[in-house]
């Protein structure tokens, strides 16, 4: 059965703070990794991610794929109150419709 | 252009009753999700349309869940009966292809609350 499984699922950081959030998956003919931002009601795109090894990046945020190990990272540097929210990463196969979620991991970025 | 929208954004039903949710799709997307996200979890797929194929419906909960898709654009998802554990934010997705190829652009939700 396809599976994204999150980590850590609640995490809690000052601002200035560096978080690293983790994203393992188990997707068949997996075709890319997908991080959203979710702050109130709709996710927003933040990066596909389809080649092992290559850094994305947007600002503060970057992440990477490694197809070998099956996960990917999400790293936000630098991080601001804005940044709290539920960080969801999503399996995406290349013959299927169906994005596989993870459950989320809920950022708090304190003052 | 315009971005996905859904309808209601909130909606309140009694145990028993049929409810309508309505997913109006950006203009040219022919790929079109539905997520269900119960407090606390992450999404989970539903149904998806794709064109004029088949829609894939392997994530409906049960057979109280139905959508359709009219014209290629606006989606209905009905749930009859409804109980109280399907009360959720229910999120609509279009993209233009399939969603491990392209880009999910997601509307705001609606909220259902069975009482």
């Amino acid at each position: 059965e396809d599976k994204v499984v999150q980590s850590p699922l609640s995490l809690v950081v000052h601002e200035g703070d560096t978080v690293t959030l983790n994203c393992s998956y188990e997707v068949t003919n997996f075709r890319s990794l997908l991080w959203y931002k979710q702050e109130k009601k709709a996710p927003t795109f933040l990066f596909m991610l389809t080649s092992s090894g290559i850094e994305k990046k947007s600002g503060r945020l970057s992440s990477i794929l490694d197809k070998k190990e099956l996960f990917s990272i999400l790293n936000i540097t630098a991080t601001q109150t804005g940044d709290s929210a539920i960080y969801l990463c999503a399996g995406g196969s290349s013959n299927t419709g169906k994005l596989i979620f993870g459950q989320g991991t809920t950022l708090q970025v304190k003052p | 252009g315009a971005g996905v929208s859904q309808s209601p954004s909130n909606k309140v039903t009694e145990k028993g009753k049929d409810v309508e949710l309505r997913c109006d799709p950006i203009s040219g997307h022919t790929a079109l999700y539905w997520y269900r996200q119960s407090l606390g979890q992450g999404l989970e797929f539903l149904i998806y349309f794709q064109g004029n194929s088949a829609p894939d419906k392997s994530g409906l909960p049960s057979d109280r869940f139905s959508a359709e898709r009219t014209g290629g654009s606006v989606s209905t998802l009905t749930i009859q009966r409804t109980q109280q554990e399907d009360s959720a934010v229910y999120l609509c997705a279009s993209s233009l292809g399939l969603a491990g190829l392209y880009e999910q652009y997601f509307g705001p939700g609606t909220r259902l609350t069975v009482t």
